[in-house]
């Protein structure tokens, strides 16, 4: 099946240790981006890849870093430099070009203990 | 800034209803506009995608609509059921697709059986 896998489910993180949370798409899709959703709040962009090699920070990009070395693939990786990380992450990917759709992973929930 | 509000935040309604959920955008330069469902934990489902040049797109019970011009947009649900209660999420494309989408906060919508 086609779709976007986002992995793991729930993630605990310590006090000032960074976390990687994995996307993988397997939708042959250019673009691909990381929101985040907070309760009350409209989904924010962290950051977006237009292309391998290639990526922007998005409105709330710091105390994040990503990487895109393979189009499938767009892992985020939570620093200690971010001081709210508690949230729901979500991944999503599109063919790129203007006017096309946007299609979602599942999410990660994220919680500092 | 593009901004996206939706109203009502929150609509409780029996079943068998039919119901129209609002969503405005500030900048009516835009590419196209989606509306997605959430449940509860879960990432986005697209419901259906409105390109800037279309008024309305239609699948199923689910008909939404475009006016540009006056920056809104519409999701009507006929004859709603209990599996339709969700939160329903807008959000507009003004970057070409590749620059992320800015999103509503959502209408949280509840089908009384």
């Amino acid at each position: 099946d086609g779709g976007i896998t986002q992995s793991p489910k729930y993630l605990f993180r310590k006090e000032g240790q960074n976390v990687t949370l994995s996307c993988e798409q397997n939708l042959n899709h250019d673009a691909m981006y990381w929101y985040r959703q907070d309760p009350g709040q409209g989904l924010r962009l962290i950051y977006y890849s237009q292309i391998v090699n290639d990526f922007q920070k998005g409105d709330i990009a710091e105390g994040y870093s990503v990487s895109r070395e393979k189009k499938e693939s767009f892992p985020l990786t939570v620093t200690s430099a971010q001081k709210n990380p508690t949230a729901f992450y979500l991944c999503a990917s599109s063919i790129g070009r203007a006017n096309t759709e946007a299609f979602f992973g599942q999410g990660t929930r994220l919680t500092v203990v | 800034k593009q901004e996206v509000t939706q109203i009502p935040a929150a609509l409780s309604v029996p079943e068998g209803e039919n119901l129209v959920l609002n969503c405005s955008f500030t900048d009516s330069a835009i590419y196209n506009l989606q509306w997605f469902r959430q449940d509860p934990g879960k990432g986005l489902t697209s419901l259906l995608l409105i390109q800037s040049s279309q008024r309305e797109q239609t699948s199923g019970r689910l008909n939404a609509s475009l006016d540009k011009s006056s920056g809104r947009s519409t999701l009507y649900i006929a004859a709603s059921q209990p599996g339709d209660s969700a939160t329903y999420l807008c959000a507009v494309n003004s970057g070409g697709g590749a620059d992320g989408l800015t999103f509503g906060k959502g209408t949280h919508l509840i089908i009384q059986p």
